[in-house]
């Protein structure tokens, strides 16, 4: 069993639809993460939440609302998305978002397959 | 530039050979750790391995080690003894320790490994 788990695995959206991803972490971790992976690009971070506070905002567009109500959980509020936001959304978490270290390796979970029609 | 660079978009190797992926890096920050994530066809970004930049051994992990060139900024794995389930695509990544505040990971294009039976 993973310790980062992502639902729902696959989602098929309309534009005009509102959803949410959602993660949850089970490694103690304080630090959480969303990454966008497209076909044949890098992944791209999107936000990063250290201690619940959001530390960075990727320029990512306002049609993405990330909301972290505690160290444990993540979510990834999607309204009026693009078929180009077709993506693999990878949620990730680590021990703390502000430092390096062998002790701090970000852990991914299965990641949720987004499709927008 | 590209902070990550993977130059082998597929590679193929025969059961039980070893293989070597590629990777090289840049950057001018002296403190950084360097990644090998593993990511099967399900979407999961699995840990492989890590190396610190002060690091003064290569890391292994089981059948993965890493040759770490740090004067070449070189960081390739090795897979020793392929086995059929290491078929998938695996990503190269490195943290700059300094980042302004959150621990920001740069990832590579990925390599496509097939192992043949």
């Amino acid at each position: 069993e993973t310790g980062v788990t992502q639902t729902p695995r696959h989602l098929v959206m309309g534009m005009t639809n509102k959803k949410s991803l959602k993660c949850e972490q089970h490694l103690g971790h304080n630090a959480m993460y969303w990454y966008k992976q497209s076909a044949k690009k890098p992944l791209e971070l999107m936000f990063v939440y250290n201690f619940k506070e959001q530390t960075e905002n990727n320029s990512v567009p306002s049609r993405f609302s990330p909301e972290c109500p505690n160290s444990s959980h993540l979510f990834l509020h999607l309204h009026t998305l693009q078929p180009e936001d077709s993506a693999l959304y990878l949620c990730a978490s680590s021990l703390r978002g502000d430092t390096g270290g062998s002790g701090n390796t970000i852990y991914f979970g299965e990641g949720s397959w987004l499709t927008v029609v | 530039a590209q902070k990550i660079t993977q130059t082998q978009p597929g590679m193929f190797v025969q059961e039980k050979e070893a293989v070597t992926l590629d990777c090289t890096y840049d950057t001018s920050d002296p403190s950084y750790g360097l990644f090998w994530y593993k990511q099967p066809s399900s979407g999961e970004m699995i840990f492989l391995i890590y190396q610190g930049s002060y690091d003064q051994q290569n890391a292994t992990e089981g059948r993965y080690s890493l040759n770490f060139q740090k004067a070449r900024k070189s960081a390739n794995l090795v897979i020793s003894a392929s086995q059929l389930g290491d078929s998938a695509m695996y990503f190269c990544a490195m943290r700059e320790d300094y980042s302004g505040g959150y621990q920001k990971v740069t990832f590579g294009t990925g390599t496509k490994l097939q192992v043949i039976p």
